[in-house]
């Protein structure tokens, strides 16, 4: 199992450009999210969704949109990047209704908006 | 609403100290209760859980017991190395609602030889 993926690894975008960070997981996970993490903020949550077609705003939802067409996919859109979006970028997936499995992490993207 | 509050850091040790980073939480309902670790350069991971009062979670000599009386889940090592340099984070989930999952800010630990 690959468990959580998530590409690209790295990533330097120009302020206004946008870009789509992929998240895919193979478990088949209900639940999956949106998290990014700077110095001194811990993890914020972006956006999240309970399953195919349902997807909710975390605490930071503002300049993300996010789509679950399929359980397996769940990608970020920046729609206009700012230098505020520079961070690292986690997706984590679970099942739902399963809550003492906690979350299954990918390996991140660190994005730099110039 | 729901929250965890870790102690601050960075908490500096030498090896083979004793390790303790303090969690407590506020919950509106019964939450599972976890401890991720984050090493340079890497993703979380699940490091251990409990699941219901007074069980203990532990692994890699890691230790923590579901306090509901104090609500607390303190994270405990008694002969920490080196490698246990990381990023600790404390975190709840509820059945109930969307079942989040809600972390503490996180505790960086480094381990000096």
């Amino acid at each position: 199992n690959a468990g959580v993926t998530q590409t690209p690894k790295f990533q330097v975008l120009k302020t206004g450009q946008s870009m789509t960070l992929q998240c895919a997981q193979d478990m088949n996970h209900e639940y999956m999210s949106w998290y990014r993490q700077d110095p001194g903020m811990g993890l914020r949550l972006i956006h999240y969704s309970v399953g195919a077609g349902i997807t909710d705003q975390g605490e930071v939802p503002n300049g993300y949109n996010v789509s679950r067409s399929t359980t397996e996919d769940f990608p970020l859109r920046l729609l206009s990047a700012a230098p505020s979006q520079t961070s690292v970028y986690f997706c984590a997936s679970s099942y739902f209704g399963e809550v003492n499995y906690g979350y299954t992490f990918g390996s991140g993207t660190r994005l730099t908006v110039v | 609403g729901n929250s965890v509050t870790q102690m601050e850091g960075p908490v500096t040790l030498s090896e083979e100290a004793f390790l303790t980073i303090n969690c407590t939480y506020t919950a509106t309902g019964y939450p599972s209760l976890f401890w991720y670790v984050q090493y340079p350069g890497e993703g979380l991971q699940l490091l251990l859980k409990a699941t219901k009062a007074d069980d203990k979670g532990s692994n890699k000599g890691f230790e923590a017991t579901y306090r509901k009386e104090t609500t607390s889940f303190h994270l405990e090592k008694g002969s920490v190395q080196v490698s246990d340099s990381a990023v600790y984070f404390c975190a709840l989930r509820l059945i109930q609602g969307a079942q989040k999952l809600v972390f503490g800010q996180g505790t960086r630990l480094t381990i000096n030889p």
